[in-house]
């Protein structure tokens, strides 16, 4: 079966940066991809990885090595609004689904 | 935004009872999902649509059932609703989108509906 493991906690200063890995295993692979949810609301689109790589989008950057079957989100600069949810998603058939690890909450503390 | 909604947005019914929800969008996207968020699970596939009537099951499927009889409406249906999908429930779509190394299709998901079954 598919799953994909993330830390279900992290705490982190505003300021400093933070890494939320997912590591995966699933039957087909064509990207990974980073959602953030803020409590309440619907999941926003962050990031994807298709390639081994780092993808960097403003303050955060995503990462993957397809060998490894293992991702991270990295966050810099930390804010109070990063407080949130995020999710890594693997795309695991070329249709468009995709599977979701379980969530990972970040705290930011002041 | 991919102009997404979801209606109705809170429910509360009974053990039984059928409930239909629907997830309305307004810019042709062909790929529709359905998923149910509870704690401790994160978001799981229930069913999919990849066109008019043309429709597949996810993850989570049993007790629910779709229809897609146009492009913009994708309804779920709970037969007969139990206190266990009691959830949150959000609609998707597949939009693409381009960084600079490759093109991707993300997921723009709806308000979400959150459902309670006493």
């Amino acid at each position: 079966g598919q799953s994909l493991e993330q830390p279900s906690e992290v705490t982190a200063v505003e300021g400093a940066i933070v890494q939320i890995n997912c590591t995966y295993q699933t039957s087909g692979f064509y990207g990974l991809s980073w959602y953030q949810q803020h409590d309440g609301g619907a999941p926003t689109f962050l990031s994807y990885n298709a390639l081994d790589g780092l993808e960097e989008t403003g303050r955060f950057s995503s990462f993957l090595s397809r060998s490894d079957s293992y991702g991270y989100l990295l966050l810099q600069e930390l804010q109070m609004k990063d407080s949130a949810s995020y999710f890594c998603a693997v795309r695991d058939r070329l249709d468009s689904t995709l599977t979701f690890g379980k969530g990972t909450m970040l705290l930011v503390s002041p | 935004d991919a102009g997404i909604t979801q209606s109705p947005r809170h429910k509360v019914t009974e053990t039984g009872t059928p409930v239909t929800l629907r997830c309305h969008q307004t810019e042709n996207h062909r790929y529709m999902y359905w998923y149910r968020q509870d704690p401790g699970h994160g978001l799981r596939l229930i069913h999919y649509s990849y066109g008019v009537k043309d429709t597949d099951k996810g993850e989570v499927s049993d007790g629910y059932s779709v229809s897609r009889s146009k492009t913009e409406d994708f309804l779920l249906t709970l037969e007969s609703a139990t206190s266990s999908q009691t959830s949150v429930y959000f609609c998707a779509i597949t939009r693409g989108g381009t960084s600079g190394t490759y093109s991707y299709n993300e997921q723009f998901f709806g308000p979400g509906t959150r459902l309670t079954v006493l």
